[in-house]
């Protein structure tokens, strides 16, 4: 079945520190790929997605590229702040495009905290 | 923010009793759903709806019921709460069932069974 795996954590970074989670996925066909980030005591927002191969998700400087040929959509972002610390999840919707009813596999989740 | 609320926020209940979980929705989505979030597994799918009275079990549904019979509001009951049972539960919705299209979530139930 289909399967999402997020690199183990928690992340500790300082300010402005560099930051890449991992994340790699197993499905067949075309999957959505997304990442979600969950403040605490919050639920999930969207964060950024990828609907096909090669496609870059961007938002509030952070990025991920679908990348079919290693099968992975890792999340970058070039400058981290306090106020990111967050768990991150990756999850993925099979069959792009098609009715999946949009259920979502997720990653175990990642804890990114990061100090001044 | 989707309006989506879910009720109640935290809740104790003892092994063996039923417990319902509600959420309603104010974006008149088609599509909801029922994940529950545990450390070391990220959230997995209980049970989803895709219309009214249209419901199917997700990964993780033993133990588990779903209804759903306005647009706006679907109920998850344990019939008989089990300790593994204790998690957070989140409600989401999604316009369209089109695997493009994201899930926007509540911001989840607390549930402690002992």
């Amino acid at each position: 079945g289909d399967s999402v795996t997020q690199m183990e954590g928690p992340v500790t970074l300082s300010e402005e520190a560099f930051l890449t989670i991992n994340c790699t996925y197993t499905a067949t066909g075309y999957p959505s790929l997304f990442w979600y980030v969950q403040y605490p005591g919050e639920g999930l927002q969207l964060l950024l997605k990828a609907t096909k191969a090669d496609d870059k998700g961007s938002n509030k400087g952070f990025e991920a590229t679908y990348r079919k040929e290693t099968t992975s959509f890792h999340l970058e972002k070039g400058s981290v702040q306090v106020s990111d610390s967050a768990v991150y999840f990756c999850a993925l919707v099979p069959n792009a495009g098609g009715t999946s009813y949009g259920k979502l596999t997720f990653g175990q989740g990642t804890i990114l905290t990061v100090h001044p | 923010d989707a309006g989506i609320t879910q009720s109640p926020r935290h809740k104790v209940t003892e092994t063996g009793t039923p417990v319902t979980l509600r959420c309603h929705q104010t974006e008149n989505h088609r599509y909801m759903y029922w994940y529950r979030q545990d450390p070391g597994h990220g959230l997995r799918l209980i049970h989803y709806s895709y219309g009214v009275k249209d419901t199917d079990k997700g990964e993780v549904s033993d133990g588990y019921s779903v209804s759903r019979s306005k647009t706006e509001d679907f109920l998850l009951t344990l019939e008989s709460a089990t300790s593994s049972q204790t998690s957070v539960y989140f409600c989401a919705i999604s316009e369209s069932g089109r695997g493009n299209s994201p899930l926007h979530f509540g911001n989840g139930t607390r549930l402690t069974v002992t």
